[in-house]
């Protein structure tokens, strides 16, 4: 199983365009990225997968090289309320994800 | 949207008790998972089933049991409540059958204390 390194926390200011890397050198063949956001006292919430190259949609975008053992998410102008845990996870199934301490991202005025 | 709604947001329990977690999904995803989430361990898996009637065993199973009569409902069940079962509870969903179905759509969570 796949397991992934990312910062364990990062700030940034309101306005800003926000990269967090992940690191996952072991990537399986069948393996996707998935990345979550989580806020205090709530469920994470998915906020974009994918398998190579790029994947935009309408809160973030994913770059992912060609030898798939990195990601970057990108958080385009950042506001206060983006401030939350984010987790890179990799697998192909649901129940083989393995959950880290994610980033902490802090946005500041 | 999916919608993966637990019963009790707090819940407080005495030692010993038989609590019982209760979630609903919304979407007709085959697969449901319980988590529990501490400080400093992240999300760790405690069951998932991918059918009605069927489970199968997480990372940490132990103190608790699941049921899955319905495809829609999963309900976690703690047998005898311990003071380190106090945790966050988080249930889960995906529809199953392939990457982007994997896609997990977690509830709002259940904070249990027990005492």
């Amino acid at each position: 199983l796949a397991k992934t390194t990312q910062p364990i926390s990062m700030d940034s200011y309101e306005g800003q365009e926000v990269n967090i890397t992940c690191s996952h050198n072991n990537i399986a063949t069948n393996d996707y990225i998935t990345w979550y956001q989580q806020f205090p006292s709530q469920g994470p919430r998915f906020i974009i997968q994918g398998y190579k190259t790029k994947v935009t949609n309408e809160v973030a975008s994913l770059f992912i090289p060609a030898d798939r053992k990195s990601s970057t998410l990108s958080l385009p102008r950042v506001s206060l309320s983006d401030t939350a845990v984010y987790y890179c996870l990799v697998g192909d199934r649901g129940y083989q994800l393995i959950w880290g301490a994610g980033t902490k991202l802090i946005i500041k005025p | 949207d999916v919608k993966v709604t637990q019963s009790s947001r707090y819940l407080v329990k005495r030692t010993g008790e038989k609590v019982f977690l209760e979630c609903v999904q919304d979407m007709d995803h085959e697969n449901m998972f319980w988590y529990r989430q501490d400080p400093g361990l992240g999300l760790r898996l405690i069951y998932f089933s991918y059918d009605v009637k069927m489970k199968e065993k997480g990372d940490i199973p132990e103190g608790y049991s699941v049921s899955r009569e319905k495809k829609e409902r999963f309900s976690l069940i703690l047998e005898s409540a311990s003071t380190n079962q106090t945790s966050m509870y988080l249930c889960a969903s995906s529809l199953g059958g392939g990457p982007s179905g994997n896609t997990i759509y977690f509830g709002e969570g259940s904070w249990l204390t027990v005492v």
